[in-house]
């Protein structure tokens, strides 16, 4: 079984600000991990992935990621935010090998302030 | 492209109801899942279909069932409805070694 943490459940920051949103997992077998966005009233959309190769990922938006193995952590960033970036934000983990099913962090929420 | 459908997107049913929530995806995916959200808890696997054929209860599968009609199509049925299952439903489809692909949601409210 896997379970994830997100550290903050809110996150406000300047518009043109760096950003670090924080996700930490815990799993006994390997994992692939993914930050999913939500914007209000909408479904969920992949922002970026590790699966495996390079541990700094890219993703749409600007945003990035680095997986760290010895930290069991997945920290999303950007380095400067717009307005348009306010939403929540969800970590994810799945399992390498058997069900694949996404176990979800609860949650951050971004709020851009301009 | 539509990418996961699911209907209807609201629903206001009286506590004891009974309805069945509609999930189809046109992406040739074996899999299918179905999460609620709950405010502060993010999402939580009710049920999932690794294929055509088979399903399995995930983290919160009480009160609910499921159904894999075919590789398309995976619904999910509430037939006795509660107000602790007040939520937003959100269902997904995946192929092997991919991202999941979720629906807009069905917003759905037990008075």
């Amino acid at each position: 079984a896997q379970s994830v943490t997100q550290l903050d459940s809110q996150v406000p920051v300047f518009e043109e600000a760096p950003v670090e949103l924080r996700c930490n997992y815990s799993s006994s077998v390997s994992v692939y991990l993914f930050w999913y966005v939500q914007y209000p009233n909408q479904g969920l959309q992949l922002l970026l992935k590790y699966l495996s190769g390079s541990t700094l990922v890219k993703g749409i938006n600007g945003f990035e990621a680095e997986f760290n193995k010895s930290q069991t952590s997945f920290h999303l960033r950007k380095p400067s935010v717009h307005i348009s970036d306010t939403a929540e934000y969800f970590c994810a983990v799945s399992e390498r090998a058997g069900r694949r099913a996404l176990t979800f962090g609860s949650g951050t929420r971004l709020q851009v302030q301009p | 492209n539509a990418g996961v459908t699911q209907t209807p997107k609201f629903q206001v049913l009286k506590t004891g109801q009974s309805m069945t929530l509609q999930c189809a995806q046109d992406m040739n995916h074996n899999s299918m899942y179905w999460y609620r959200q709950d405010p502060g808890m993010g999402l939580r696997l009710i049920y999932y279909s690794a294929s055509e054929g088979t399903t399995d209860k995930g983290e919160v599968p009480n009160g609910y069932n499921v159904s894999r009609l075919n590789k398309r199509e995976f619904s999910l049925r509430l037939e006795s409805a509660a107000p602790s299952q007040t939520s937003v439903y959100f269902c997904a489809s995946s192929a092997w070694n991919t991202e999941a692909f979720f629906g807009q949601g069905t917003r759905l409210t037990v008075v």
